[in-house]
């Protein structure tokens, strides 16, 4: 069966540090990847995509990007957080090619504090 | 601009009786429709997904049913018990076949026993 692994659960971290959220999936091959910031009381953003390695799409400008090294690997960064980078970051897959036609699995999110 | 509203944010209702969550969506028709639970602190769960050819679709207590030209999707849970306390979600692709999901606010379900 397919699984998600997201990690850390939480992070504290100072303005302007880096950061890295890793996701990584299990048992299946050539998954959509999806990152989403949920922000306290709101609804999730969607921040990228990935259909397969390399291949990056951002929906929204910010300081953050991601890549996909492997094929079931898809990392967060950024080089300078900023307060409004807090948030609740889920990473989610979906079967090739169907991305809306089958339910997202969801990762258990990182909860990520900027102070 | 394309739009998913969840009417209420937040919804009680009795246990026992059948709770109906509204989805509204603008300038689009989507070919799926997914309904997602969330509990707090923790990521949604697939719960169901409905095609635009479909006008009802259930599984256990659930229902959902998607109307096209109301460009409306109800979700109902029938026979509420407490554990179905949580935020419910509405997603769509808006993206054109893209395979990217918009998700509505959620509405926040309060389950009284």
């Amino acid at each position: 069966s397919q699984t998600i692994h997201q990690w850390p659960a939480t992070l504290v971290q100072p303005v302007g540090s880096p950061l890295s959220l890793e996701c990584t999936v299990e048992g299946t091959s050539n998954p959509n990847l999806y990152w989403y910031r949920q922000a306290a009381g709101r609804g999730l953003q969607l921040l990228f995509y990935s259909v397969g390695i390399g291949q990056i799409s951002s929906e929204v400008p910010q300081n953050l990007s991601a890549s996909r090294p492997q094929d079931r690997q898809f990392i967060l960064s950024s080089k300078k957080l900023l307060l409004s980078d807090s948030g609740f970051y889920l990473c989610a897959w979906a079967p090739p090619g169907q991305g809306s036609a089958y339910g997202y699995t969801f990762g258990s999110g990182t909860r990520l504090t900027v102070v | 601009s394309q739009k998913i509203e969840q009417n209420s944010e937040a919804l009680n209702i009795q246990e026992g009786k059948t709770a109906t969550l509204t989805c509204n969506y603008t300038n689009y028709s989507p070919a799926y429709l997914q309904w997602y639970r969330q509990d707090p602190g923790r990521g949604p769960v697939f719960l169901l997904l409905i095609r635009e050819n479909e006008k009802e679709k259930r599984k256990e207590r659930l229902k959902v049913t998607f109307d096209t030209t109301l460009k409306q999707s109800l979700f109902h849970i029938t026979a509420s018990q407490p554990a179905d306390s949580a935020t419910y979600l509405c997603a769509l692709d808006m993206s054109g076949g893209y395979q990217k999901v918009t998700f509505g606010t959620g509405t926040k379900l309060q389950v009284i026993p």
